[in-house]
């Protein structure tokens, strides 16, 4: 098993609503990592989880929540949150100390 | 603040053509340049280059890094309309806490008519 899947593809939610992403890789890698990616705009960095544990997180606002249960999965925990949020989340992983990250299909979410 | 700029942001051509896609980057601690091609979803995966002067190849794409420089490139050679995307070049660097970050530029948009 070589990619990484993400569910839901789309989300659309209101801004009261608590909604979680997931994200799930079998390849055996130990960092994984949420990014947002606006229309046009490249990926921005959000969380780095590596063994598990949260190693970066970028000033991201707590309506947001990640999650990482275990080493194959990652999940994004979402709460109040607000229209200009809208955007493809993309999920990736690599293994620690390789460089190449494998990049999910993205959840597309939408906030009404 | 790390920064990595792609030029141009956005490019038209006809098949056949051979195109060239720059990137200059400047993070901390770098590691690596990474290249990456983006259609509707998500980024899939190039090149990796670490060591200056090594040319990676792949079909009719190919990639250098000039680490003194601080720029890589991207060549495609006998461009075909399936190469139509966005191509985001990223460094890689260890941030002080000993995670591993990756910066994107903006990408170029690369269109190639028929």
């Amino acid at each position: 098993d070589t990619e990484v899947t993400q569910t839901p593809k789309h989300l659309v939610m209101g801004m009261t609503n608590k909604k979680s992403l997931k994200c799930e890789q079998h390849m055996g890698h130990r960092a994984m990592y949420w990014y947002k990616q606006k229309a046009k705009k490249p990926p921005e960095l959000m969380f780095v989880y590596s063994y598990e544990k949260l190693s970066i997180n970028e000033s991201v606002p707590s309506r947001f929540s990640p999650e990482c249960p275990n080493s194959s999965l990652l999940n994004l925990h979402l709460h109040a949150l607000q229209p200009e949020d809208s955007a493809l989340y993309l999920c990736a992983s690599s293994q620690i100390g390789r460089n190449e990250q494998f990049f999910g299909p993205g959840t597309r979410l939408t906030v009404l | 603040e790390d920064k990595v700029v792609q030029s141009p942001l956005s490019l038209v051509v006809h098949e056949g053509d051979t195109v060239t896609l720059n990137c200059s980057y400047e993070v901390t601690n770098f590691r690596s340049l990474l290249w990456y091609k983006q259609e509707k979803k998500a980024p899939t995966f190039l090149f990796m280059l670490t060591s200056s002067g090594i040319e990676k190849k792949s079909g009719r794409l190919s990639s250098i890094l000039d680490k003194k420089e601080l720029f890589s490139i991207l060549n495609i050679t006998a461009t075909q309309t399936g190469d139509s995307a966005i191509y985001l070049c990223a460094a890689f660097s260890l941030t002080q806490g000993g995670s591993e970050k990756l910066v994107f530029g903006k990408g170029t948009k690369l269109t190639v008519n028929p």
